[in-house]
């Protein structure tokens, strides 16, 4: 069965800061990835999703997360944090119709 | 569109209530899925459907019912509601792409109290 570990529950960055969420899963096939963002309150978004190809996916909001298939990651990248992406992120890898979540990594954004 | 709608937002039960969830998409989608969300748990499946007048278990079935009468409508019932229930739900749906998992797209929520 697969899995997703989202190793660190809580991160903290200043406005303009770099940001990387890592998140490493276990398929024994080709993944199909997804990265979502939940605000407070509300439902999850789909921020950008990997399913062949290029390695380096662009998604919404300029987000971007690279597939390392040697290291079973998809890590979620942005140059510059802004206020408004405070929230929690959820990885996720997709097989027999059905998404396996992480548990999560909830992000800070200091001013 | 309004894309996937729940209904209620909210809800506070008795323990031993029962109770059913409504979930409805306008996408035309074959896909329904039931999740839980706890604190540091992150989302767990409860029951899905691939179609219309099918249903299936997921990872966290037990004391929840479903049903699936209706292309746009997936149903979350809880006969007798516990405690160990008090969470937040969500409702998805999903398109059928050949050959692969596509994405799936949420409601907002239903917040569920169990006392």
């Amino acid at each position: 069965a697969q899995s997703v570990t989202q190793p660190d529950i809580h991160i903290t960055v200043s406005e303009g800061a770099s940001l990387e969420l890592r998140c490493n899963y276990s398929y024994g096939a080709t993944p199909y990835l997804f990265w979502y963002v939940q605000s407070p309150g509300q439902g999850l978004q789909l921020l950008l999703k990997y399913f062949s190809g290029d390695t380096l996916v662009q998604g919404i909001k300029g987000f971007e997360a690279e597939f390392k298939r040697s290291q079973s990651s998809f890590n979620l990248r942005k140059p510059s944090v802004h206020w408004s992406d405070a929230a929690e992120y959820f990885c996720a890898v997709g097989a027999a119709r059905q998404l396996t979540f992480g548990s999560g990594t909830q992000l800070t954004v200091l001013p | 569109n309004a894309g996937v709608t729940q209904t209620p937002k909210f809800r506070v039960l008795k323990t031993g209530q029962s109770m059913t969830l409504l979930c409805a998409q306008d996408m035309n989608h074959e896909y329904m899925y039931w999740y839980r969300q706890d604190p540091g748990m992150g989302l767990r499946l409860i029951h899905y459907s691939v179609g219309e007048g099918t249903t299936a278990k997921g990872e966290v079935p037990d004391g929840y019912n479903v049903s699936r009468l209706k292309k746009q409508n997936f149903l979350l019932g809880l006969e007798s509601a516990a405690p160990s229930q008090t969470s937040v739900y969500f409702c998805a749906s999903g398109p059928t792409t050949s050959g692969r998992t596509d994405e799936q797209f949420f409601g907002p929520g239903t917040r569920l109290t169990v006392l």
